[in-house]
């Protein structure tokens, strides 16, 4: 069975860089798959950030893409998503997945169970 | 950029079927993606390309699609199916696309 945890600081300065890496137990990065971030305003929807494969293919959506670096570590099976330069805005839910798109159904089977970060002074 | 429109709420009786809807142009050529979440916990899969589910979901749950609107119907509906769910897409343009979600109450 797939396992999906973030981990990561709950609070963030404004202007600072956010931080968060995923933990994934139960199956190998390298073995396929795209691995993504995906984060959840208190209270509002979700909005899918950015999704990067263990061989390097990288896909962001377009309105954070600046500001987004993804990163995969095979050798621990964990992934990481850096946002720079954050604001209130940013605060939310950042939730961890795999993602299907190498099959061609871009879709998120397994999720973690989010983490909050809170961006205040 | 590509948009997903979808009901803010729906209500249904212990028992009766719910349809939520999901709208966008010409989403009858693209995949949907449902998942539902309920509070405090992170979203889950429950319909893939179109109409495909997971193994551990009820066959309750079912999708279907048109030319302009895809449709998650929840037939036989417990308490427990009351959460958010949401539909998703990927475009050419926006990559993946989230609707803006559903609240569904069982009265």
């Amino acid at each position: 069975q797939v396992h999906l945890q973030e981990s990561g600081p709950g609070l963030v300065k404004p202007s600072e860089t956010l931080s968060l890496t995923c933990a994934v137990s139960g199956y190998s990065i390298s073995s396929g798959y795209y691995w993504g971030w995906i984060r959840q305003p208190p209270g509002k929807g979700l909005e899918w950030i950015g999704s990067m494969s263990h061989s390097g293919g990288t896909y962001h959506n377009p309105s954070l893409k600046s500001r987004v670096t993804i990163s995969v570590d095979t050798s621990t099976n964990r992934f990481s998503l850096k946002v720079s330069s954050v604001t209130a805005a940013d605060t939310a839910f950042y939730y961890c997945a795999r993602d299907a798109r190498h099959t061609g159904s871009y879709y998120f089977g397994r999720w973690g169970q989010g983490t909050l970060v809170t961006v205040s002074s | 950029s590509y948009v997903l429109t979808q009901p803010p709420s729906v209500s249904v009786a212990p028992g009766q079927t719910a349809s939520i809807t999901c709208g966008g142009d010409n989403i009858g050529s693209k995949n949907v993606h449902w998942y539902q979440q309920k509070p405090g916990q992170a979203p889950v899969l429950v319909v893939y390309d179109d109409s495909d589910r997971p193994s551990e979901i009820p066959e309750r749950f079912s999708g279907s699609t048109s030319r302009s609107t895809a449709t998650l119907t929840i037939s036989r509906v417990e308490a427990g199916d009351e959460a958010d769910y949401y539909c998703q897409v990927w475009d050419s343009s926006s990559d993946v696309v989230f609707g803006g979600g559903t609240k569904l109450t069982v009265l």
